[in-house]
């Protein structure tokens, strides 16, 4: 079945230093989103991508589609302490299927 | 969001009560969801709703059920709760775009 994995699960970084968390999908998908959940929170919707080898930018953050879309990346640039949380893809197929998240920690 | 609610906010029971969480949605989307999450395993997709008449079983349905009484409002419940039910639990809503918007989260323990 529809398989969406994330890695890292866990990312400590030193205040200003980039960070990568990548999703792969078993099965090609019409689209992937990505979502950030800070602690105690609820899931945000930060971006959706749709077209293969798509990239996207929002200030710090990156986001690249696979030209096969069956992966995705999200990278933030000089991370600060309000990037805190728990960072998730979510890919549709048939139904919307969730990685299980990469939790970044920054130290400052 | 605080145009998606969700109630109650914590619930603590016991194995084989009957529980019922609700979901109620301002934002006039036809689309609601129920996930849960649980730690290391992201959000999973209990059930969905595309409109009043419409309900569909998602990755793991087994031992829930859901009612969607109007377009805003979409219940998850649980008929005899068991242990490892405990999760946080949340609903969630989309338009025809499919952003999830979800909601603040019921945690339920089951003891």
């Amino acid at each position: 079945g529809q398989q969406v994995m994330q890695i890292p699960q866990y990312q400590h970084v030193q205040e200003g230093e980039d960070f990568t968390t990548y999703c792969n999908s078993s099965t090609t998908l019409s689209n992937i989103q990505w979502y950030k959940q800070r602690p105690g929170g609820h899931p945000v919707f930060l971006i959706q991508l749709v077209k293969s080898g798509e990239v996207k930018k929002q200030k710090r953050l990156t986001f690249q589609f696979g030209e096969a879309k069956k992966n995705s990346s999200l990278h933030i640039t000089a991370t600060q302490t309000t990037d805190v949380g728990t960072y998730f893809c979510a890919g549709r197929k048939n139904d919307m299927r969730f990685g299980a998240g990469t939790r970044l920690t920054v130290k400052p | 969001d605080a145009d998606v609610t969700q109630t109650p906010r914590n619930r603590i029971t016991k194995t084989g009560k009957r529980i019922m969480l609700e979901c109620s949605q301002t934002k006039g989307h036809d689309r609601m969801y129920w996930y849960r999450q649980d730690p290391g395993l992201g959000l999973r997709l209990i059930y969905y709703s595309f409109d009043v008449k419409d309900i569909n079983k998602g990755e793991i349905s087994d031992g829930y059920s859901v009612s969607r009484q109007a377009q805003a409002k979409f219940s998850l419940s649980l008929e005899s709760a068991i242990p490892n039910q405990t999760a946080l639990y949340f609903c969630a809503t989309s338009d025809f775009t499919d952003t999830q918007y979800f909601g603040p989260g019921t945690r339920l323990t089951v003891l």
